[in-house]
Order: structure tokens, then sequence, then C-alpha cells
């Protein structure tokens, strides 16, 4: 059974680091991209950041850009969200996604077709 | 980035309705877009990849169509279940961007 667990969302003061954590299991890790997307109370759901099977490639939205970092540790079967310089906007519930990309016709499709419960993260003074 | 613009916002149906839920997009992303369900308090489920693509245990009475700039997900035949707010993705370019969601209420 494939599951993602979320962890380390806090209450964090503006300007504070956070780092998640998604811990993987009952799927080959390593042959998968993975995402992260959040969801501020309320709102809709934003694509925040992805990484590629090996962790050599990466994309951000463009709003955390320079501040998010996201990796992974293929051997722990974990990927990883390290957020600096919180802001209040950034208060959301944090979710991981395994991204099943299909290929058809040599164009990429993403599949988003697991998804953790997901990880709170609160910023305010 | 691509805006994604969902219509309507919400709509309230009954069980058994067929009801089609729209998504527009700024630019041209050929087919490359999915469809999401969530229901409260709960996590996103994938129904649609590939514009059209059924997820492997979604139900047949979703579909989706469209290429280019204009997208439809069809549910024939809503069930209880059916009621959530439901997200278009389009996965074209980054970043990748959502739609701003559609709320399926009863009637």
């Amino acid at each position: 059974e494939v599951q993602l667990v979320e962890s380390g969302g806090a209450l964090v003061q503006p300007g504070r680091s956070l780092r998640l954590s998604c811990a993987a299991s009952g799927f080959s890790f390593s042959s998968y991209w993975m995402a992260w997307v959040r969801q501020a109370p309320g709102k809709g759901l934003e694509w925040v950041a992805n990484i590629k099977q090996d962790g050599s490639l990466d994309h951000y939205l463009d709003s955390v850009r320079g501040r998010f970092t996201v990796s992974r540790d293929n051997a722990k079967n974990s990927l990883y969200l390290q957020m600096d310089s919180l802001r209040a906007e950034d208060t959301a519930v944090y979710y991981c996604v395994r991204d099943d990309t299909h290929t058809f016709n040599k164009i990429y499709y993403d599949a988003f077709d697991f998804w953790g419960r997901g990880t709170r993260v609160t910023v305010s003074s | 980035a691509i805006q994604m613009t969902q219509s309507p916002s919400s709509l309230s149906a009954s069980v058994g309705d067929s009801v089609t839920i729209t998504c527009r997009a700024s630019q041209g992303i050929r087919n490359e877009l999915g469809w999401y369900q969530q229901k409260p308090g709960k996590a996103p489920e994938l129904l649609i990849y590939a514009a059209s693509s059924l997820q492997t245990g979604v139900p047949s009475r979703f579909s989706g169509s469209g290429s280019g700039t204009d997208f439809s997900l069809t549910i024939s035949g809503l069930q209880p279940e059916d009621f959530a707010t439901y997200y278009c993705l389009q996965d074209y370019n980054y970043p990748r961007t959502f739609g701003q969601g559609t709320k399926v209420e009863i009637k």
C-alpha cells in the first residue's frame, strides 16, 4: 500500500525556518518525481515545487524560489522541503505528492496519484 | 505563469444530474491538464490526466475532454459521494497552476 506521511509542520514566526519531511512507503520511491502542493486556510490548491527521481532537477513556484528548497534521500525513501524566510502567506497545509508521470507520443503528463494527509504550517508572530 | 480559470465557481445539483465544469487556460496547453476532486478535510484525489485519461479506479461517470485552451470535466449521473470541490491543473509548463476550484453542492 502506497503511503506518504508528512511531518514537521508547526507554528513559526515570520522570517524563521522550517523543514518538512515526507516518509514514503509501499512503492519504489526512487522511480518517481515527487512534489509539494499547499493549501492556505479556506483557499484552493497551489503547486509549490517538484523534484526529479534522482534529485538532479527541481522546479519552484515563483513566490518561493530562493526561499524554499526541495530535496530527497532515496536511500531513506524521504522527501523534504526546507523553508527559509517564512512569510505569513506561506501559512497552509502542505501535501507531499507522488507524480506518476505518463508518457504519450513523447509528451510527459503529470498524474498526482497519491497524496499524503498534509502537515500544517502557520507563520505568525 | 499560465492562469487557469474554472467556471462556475460553484453549482448546485441533485443526485442523478449530469454536470459539466469548464477550465480555460490563458494560453494553449495542448492536452496537458488534470482534474482533481477534494472533499472537506481530505487530500485531493486524481480523477483525470492528459485531459481525458481516466485514472485507474475512478468511476466511468467521470469524463474529461478538451485541448488547447478549453477543457471540461463531466460527471454523468451525480452520486452522493461526488459532492466535493473540483480543481483543474495544467502541467504544460512551470510553475504548475491550478484553477480556483468548483464546489459542487447538493440542491
